[in-house]
């Protein structure tokens, strides 16, 4: 079955580091395109960071410099390191398999998500 | 940075009823539209890619259409578990999505 399971989520102290992973099964992660989307409590969904095939990476403004996206092929696993943390960064963060060109790169896999709160 | 809008944020329909929500990118995105179903609590689930192929298991009471700036879904005979938030994405750079529409029960 292909699929992604989120972990490593939590409570984390404003400034704090924390990282989650997304472990895939079915497909191989390093054919793919991979994207950590999130959503703040009751706001729409935000793609915050890409690593394509290529292993390039891609940040939204509002992270780049504190978030680094990577990947283990030995593990099949994404990962997503977030350091300086901030408040505003609370969110659902979800793992999406991003497709390629042929299938217009649409996210077609998506984990169940892992929940990140930023608070003191 | 190609910015999404969706129309309307919101609306109230009754099971029967033919449902369209709009997207609109700041610029055109050809046909690298993609929606996006979301239960509360749930993931988002990808219904529609390059703005009209449907996925694989999606009832086909949904469609997509559309191509540079504007795009319409449709949900041609609304049921139960239609009831939902429907986001679209552009594709075509760097994803983003819209603000999402929010269908719910008369």
């Amino acid at each position: 079955e292909v699929q992604v399971v989120e972990s490593g989520g939590g409570l984390i102290q404003p400034g704090g580091s924390l990282r989650i992973s997304c472990a895939a099964s079915g497909f191989t992660v390093s054919d793919n395109h991979m994207s950590w989307v999130r959503q703040a409590p009751g706001k729409g969904l935000e793609c915050v960071s890409v690593i394509y095939n290529s292993g390039r990476p891609y940040y939204v403004d509002s992270v780049k410099g504190r978030f680094t996206i990577s990947r283990d092929n030995s593990k099949n696993t994404v990962y997503l390191q977030m350091n300086s943390l901030r408040a505003e960064d609370t969110a659902v963060y979800y793992c999406a398999r991003v497709r390629g060109a042929d299938y217009h790169y649409a996210m077609d896999v998506w984990g169940q998500g892992t929940t990140v709160t930023v608070s003191s | 940075d190609i910015q999404m809008t969706q129309s309307p944020s919101s609306l109230s329909a009754s099971v029967g009823d033919r449902v369209t929500i709009t997207c609109r990118a700041s610029q055109s995105i050809r046909n690298y539209l993609n929606w996006y179903q979301q239960k509360p609590g749930k993931a988002p689930k990808l219904l529609i890619s390059g703005a009209a192929n449907l996925q694989s298991g999606v009832p086909s009471r949904f469609s997509g259409s559309g191509s540079g700036t504007d795009f319409t879904l449709t949900i041609s005979t609304l049921q139960p578990d239609d009831f939902a938030t429907y986001h679209c994405q552009q594709s075509y750079s760097i994803p983003f999505f819209g603000p999402g529409t929010k269908v719910d029960i008369k």
